[in-house]
């Protein structure tokens, strides 16, 4: 399967507690995008990238979330300190630069206990 | 800040007959109108999409519709089918070809 893929599908975990997810986009896609999801509604975008360059982060990206993605490749999503309200899902998406279409990955749904 | 609104937020249909799904937005720079689909436990699939120098497009049984000056678009979606069934979500962007502001979603159901 060559599409967008993210790791882990699933991820509970208790208040307070770092993580981590992973994005691997479609291969030749140098653009890179992360939305997050809650029930009922539509993606809201949170940042994204052009190869390693982080070009724009959402006003939703509180300082204890930090996106990176190190070789234009691959990317991490990192949340400190999870409270209930980060409880949704996250979505990776890529595209390639100057081209409108973005593809999604099947997401990461995160639960705070 | 730019706006996408959608509705109906749910849409029941008989199977074999037409759904319409419709939207505005807010910023008249938009120039790039994409339509998702999203299964239950899945990531949104791009499904159709529509730029701002077309006022129509058409692929099987979708088409989408666009009206730049009253900001208006939407999707028809004809003799439905139940695999049909999901959450549909318009969307807006622009030339930088960054970030995409999404609807709420619709959620359309088709009966057997």
């Amino acid at each position: 399967d060559t599409g967008v893929s993210q790791d882990p599908r699933h991820k509970i975990t208790k208040r307070g507690q770092n993580v981590t997810f992973r994005c691997d986009p479609i291969s030749e896609h140098n653009r890179l995008y992360w939305y997050r999801q809650t029930l009922g509604q539509g993606p809201e975008f949170l940042t994204y990238f052009q190869n390693e360059a982080q070009l724009e982060k959402s006003r939703l990206l509180s300082d204890r979330f930090s996106a990176e993605r190190p070789k234009g490749s691959f990317s991490t999503l990192e949340i400190q300190r999870t409270e209930q309200g980060d409880s949704a899902m996250y979505l990776c998406a890529s595209s390639l630069a100057g081209v409108y279409e973005q593809y999604f990955g099947p997401g990461t749904r995160l639960t705070v206990t | 800040g730019e706006n996408v609104e959608q509705h109906p937020s749910t849409l029941s249909v008989q199977e074999g007959d037409s759904a319409v799904i419709k939207c505005t937005y807010s910023d008249s720079a938009s120039n790039y109108f994409p339509w998702y689909k999203q299964e239950l436990g899945k990531g949104p699939q791009l499904i159709i999409d529509i730029r701002s120098n077309v006022g129509e497009k058409k692929d099987q049984r979708i088409a989408v519709t666009l009206n730049k000056t009253a900001k208006h678009f939407s999707l028809h979606i004809t003799e439905t089918q139940p695999e049909d069934s999901a959450v549909y979500f318009c969307a807006a962007s622009w030339t930088s070809y960054d970030k995409v502001i999404f609807g709420p979603g619709t959620s359309l159901s088709v009966i057997p």
